[in-house]
């Protein structure tokens, strides 16, 4: 079956930190980029960064917003792609999405969504 | 990065025909993607690179682009189509949503 699987999720104090995976199978996942997208209750997708492939030397790129404090990673023995976050701040708190899709193009895959709540 | 403007909500009876407009200054340099959200659930891609539909979609999903201006619509909407509707772009590398359309079929 073709599908994402995040996990990973949890409650965080603000300043601290978590990592994201996103599992993937029934496509070759070496072969795709990735991509975080957020959305905070009640609001819209907001797209957080993404990361290319071995082709293109896993280049990543991130919104402004995340700049400097999350980054994105891969593994493709484990299939799995990484969003590590840190120095989170309260307006981080979302269900954190990963997708699949070509380079400038649109997200034909999505996950299930992971929720990351940043409170004290 | 660019910004993608829709409207934040469109009304329509079922039957008819429902338009979403999604706008922004570079859209006539790129591909525009579209998404359905129905509630507590993820994106489905419903429209890629301005008029191509997934396999699956149903034919009433279609879409266009023409200047600055891209277009969502559903001919012969159903009430399962309510549902928020986003469209997403790319500039200079990054990716961008609109901040998205809640359709209401009633």
């Amino acid at each position: 079956e073709v599908q994402l699987v995040e996990s990973g999720g949890d409650l965080v104090q603000p300043g601290g930190s978590l990592k994201l995976s996103c599992a993937a199978s029934g496509f070759t996942f070496s072969e795709s980029p990735m991509h975080w997208v957020r959305q905070a209750s009640g609001k819209g997708l907001e797209w957080v960064g993404h990361i290319r492939t071995e082709a293109n030397d896993y280049a990543t790129a991130h919104a402004a917003s995340v700049k400097g404090r999350f980054t994105i990673s891969r593994d493709d023995s484990k299939s799995t792609a990484y969003l590590q976050m840190s120095s989170l701040k309260t307006e981080d708190t979302a269900v954190y999405y990963c997708a699949s899709g070509g380079w400038y193009d649109a997200f034909d895959l999505w996950g299930q969504g992971t929720m990351v709540t940043v409170s004290s | 990065s660019s910004e993608l403007t829709q409207p934040p909500s469109v009304s329509v009876s079922p039957g008819q025909t429902a338009t979403i407009t999604c706008s922004g200054h570079k859209l006539g340099d790129t591909y525009v993607g579209w998404y359905q959200q129905k509630p507590g659930q993820s994106p489905v891609l419903v429209v890629y690179r301005d008029d191509k539909r997934p396999s699956g979609v149903p034919e009433r999903f279609s879409g266009s682009s023409s200047g600055n201006t891209a277009t969502l619509t559903i001919s012969g909407t159903q009430t399962m189509d309510e549902a928020d509707y986003y469209c997403q772009a790319w500039d200079t590398g990054l990716v961008v949503f609109g901040g998205g359309t809640k359709l209401t079929v009633l």
